[in-house]
């Protein structure tokens, strides 16, 4: 089955604490991209990749980092410079002009 | 900046009504995608429109996009509790490297 996997479903970060979120795909897309979702609002985008070993910042990418290394993996750290993480994070992957999908999202928790 | 404004923001309607959501934005932009989302769970692709004049239709939901206005519209037909769910409309600011801008949703609540 084609499609596109994040890991953990939930994840709980103590303060202080870094934590990575995983995303895979297996669509041979080039483009993936990480959002983070709110409650009650719409997503914005925090780093996307168009290709292997190359990314770019989005509109709130401060506290954030992400790799590159594989065409199928673009993982998320979430570092403890970012004050608020507590949302939904959502990874999405495309044929570089075409339709983005999303994977199943990964709801993250500050205690 | 680009800006995209959904409105309403919450629907409720009766089973078998009519109703259209809109999608205004503020820059130019040749694609737009409207994106499906159940409580809790991820987005579902639903249409892209391309050009001036698109119009697309899945079901009882129905796309159009009109550029020189820079809105685009979600109509809902005959609609049933099925189709309860938000609804994003999301526009691309760049061209190349498809980085969207999402509308705040429309929270669609149909009532039997």
């Amino acid at each position: 089955d084609g499609g596109i996997t994040q890991s953990p479903k939930y994840l709980f970060r103590k303060e202080g604490q870094n934590v990575t979120l995983s995303c895979e795909q297996n669509l041979n897309h080039d483009a993936m991209y990480w959002y983070r979702q709110d409650p009650g609002q719409g997503l914005r985008l925090i780093y996307y990749s168009q290709i292997v070993n190359d990314f770019q910042k989005g509109d709130i990418a401060e506290g954030y980092s992400v790799s590159r290394e594989k065409k199928e993996s673009f993982p998320l750290t979430v570092t403890s410079a970012q004050k608020n993480p507590t949302a939904f994070y959502l990874c999405a992957s495309s044929i570089n002009g075409d339709t983005q999908y999303f994977g199943p999202g990964t709801r993250l928790t500050v205690l | 900046e680009l800006k995209v404004e959904q409105n309403p923001l919450f629907l409720s309607m009766q089973e078998g009504k009519n109703y259209t959501i809109y999608c205004n934005y503020s820059t130019t932009s040749d694609r737009l995608y409207w994106y499906r989302q159940d409580p809790g769970k991820s987005l579902e692709s639903l249409f892209v429109l391309l050009s001036n004049g698109a119009v697309k239709q899945e079901g009882r939901l129905m796309a159009s996009l009109d550029t020189k206005a820079r809105l685009s519209t979600l109509h809902i037909t005959a609609a049933v509790h099925d189709l309860s769910a938000t609804y994003f409309c999301a526009v691309v600011r760049d061209f190349g490297n498809e980085k969207l801008t999402f509308g705040t949703g429309t929270r669609l609540t149909i009532i039997p």
